[in-house]
């Protein structure tokens, strides 16, 4: 069956360049959540999405930070003028309610290097 | 703030032991607490969860534990197997809000 994918699975940008991450959740999933994950540390909240809504973006780090799920099911991840700072994995998850307990099921992840 | 504390050293256990890793949690206690496994290069996976009100939870060759006394959840892994080496993440999910809050993970090593 087909999981939460995410593209790209690597992404390489020379630092103030633009990079936009793609989310394809379960199909018919309501919740979408993104988190970056930095080496040896555990996945951190970034921005919540139930259907089209953005309901929660407190963990954006920056205004450089951008999401959108305009349609309600795949979302894009946008990060203006990069920074090394902004090197880490970008995962995505998706969740078939909106109840904060639903289990949530996680793609692959896209591993961003800002050079 | 809320923290959650996990072993931050790697664990090795010898096959067929049991697995014990913790999460501890500082300040309010969650309304649900999570393990999630993750291998190198995914993302994680879920695999139990326990409610505030549950003080044992139980899924085949896991347990898990809540205390919300001691602030603590222990996760179990019984008869272990090499294929059980991963990174164990803890996950604080509150009711009244939509972000959930992972520990840093534990990696765990079972050895042949």
């Amino acid at each position: 069956g087909a999981g939460v994918s995410q593209s790209p699975r690597y992404k390489v940008a020379k630092r103030g360049q633009d990079v936009a991450l793609r989310c394809d959740p379960i199909s018919g999933h309501v919740s979408l959540f993104w988190y970056q994950q930095a080496l040896g540390q555990g996945p951190e909240f970034l921005t919540y999405f139930q259907n089209e809504a953005q309901l929660d973006k407190s963990g954006l780090p920056s205004d450089r930070f951008f999401a959108e799920r305009p349609e309600g099911s795949v979302s894009t991840l946008k990060i203006q003028r990069t920074q090394q700072e902004d090197s880490a994995v970008y995962l995505c998850a998706s969740s078939a309610h909106f109840e904060s307990w639903e289990t949530q099921y996680f793609g692959p992840g896209t591993r961003l290097l800002v050079l | 703030s809320q923290k959650i504390e996990q072993n931050s050293e790697a664990l090795n256990i010898q096959e067929g032991k049991t697995a014990t890793l913790t999460c501890n949690y500082t300040n309010y206690s969650p309304a649900y607490l999570q393990w999630y496994r993750q291998d190198p290069g995914r993302g994680p996976v879920f695999l139990l969860l326990i409610r505030e009100n549950e003080k044992e939870k139980r899924k085949e060759r896991l347990k898990v534990t809540f205390d919300t006394t001691l602030k603590q959840s222990l996760f179990h892994i019984t008869a272990s197997q090499p294929a059980d080496s991963a990174t164990y993440l803890c996950a604080l999910l509150y009711s009244s809000a939509s972000k959930i809050i992972f520990g840093s993970g534990t990696r765990l090593s079972i050895r042949p």
